[in-house]
């Protein structure tokens, strides 16, 4: 199984809404990470957990909390967010360092109205 | 810091064309190299990689070469299909920055019948 799941796909929330997204793989991956694509922009990386602890967060607004409850689990819990936080939300893992090859999911498009 | 500079598109080709998208990179010591493909609603996956110098990254008709000597990792295919009509990514990830990769900003490829 090589596949990085994603739930949901689509979501719209307004800005005092709680909400959380969910990631899931079953490869055995010890890193995982969390981007954010806009459109026609590369991602760009917001939280790394490594064994399951957070080792990099790229100075993301505390409206985004991370948390991996497991080494298979990666969930982001969103907050009072904005309407510019609209965006493809993506994850990730890999083995062990963004040097190995990193599987994608297909992303969670959230709507902040 | 790492920097990737990939051509910007888009790119549009007929099927049948021959393909190139230049990449060229700035790191220090001896990076990763990676093209990630992002189709039309759905997250990236890598294409090809290579982990050092005159390595050559191969995989569904695409090539692309680690040259360190200009300091590229340019992307080719011989005949472009239709299919093959996506967002192409170069990025590398250095041993110093370990879980973090460098992503370029992407070049669209349209290949039409």
């Amino acid at each position: 199984d090589t596949e990085v799941t994603q739930t949901p796909k689509h979501l719209v929330m307004g800005m005092t809404n709680k909400k959380s997204l969910k990631c899931e793989q079953h490869m055995g991956h010890r890193a995982m990470y969390w981007y954010k694509q806009k459109a026609k922009k590369p991602p760009e990386l917001m939280f790394v957990y490594s064994y399951e602890k957070l080792s990099i967060n790229e100075s993301v607004p505390s409206r985004f909390s991370p948390e991996c409850p497991n080494s298979s689990l990666l969930n982001l819990h969103l907050h009072a967010l904005q309407p510019e936080d609209s965006a493809l939300y993506l994850c990730a893992s890999s083995p062990q360092r963004a040097a190995d090859t990193q599987y994608f999911g297909p992303g969670t498009r959230l709507t902040v109205l | 810091g790492n920097s990737v500079t990939q051509m910007e598109g888009p790119v549009t080709l007929s099927e049948e064309a021959f393909l190139t998208i230049n990449c060229t990179y700035t790191a220090t010591g001896y990076p990763s190299l990676f093209w990630y493909v992002q189709y039309p609603g759905e997250g990236l996956q890598l294409l090809l990689k290579a982990t050092k110098a005159d390595d050559k990254g191969s995989n569904k008709g695409f090539e692309a070469t680690y040259r360190k000597e200009t300091t590229s990792f340019h992307l080719e295919k011989g005949s472009v299909q239709v299919s093959d009509s996506a967002v192409y990514f170069c990025a590398l990830s250095d041993e110093r920055g370990y879980q973090k990769v460098t992503f370029g900003i992407g070049t669209k490829l349209q290949v039409i019948p």
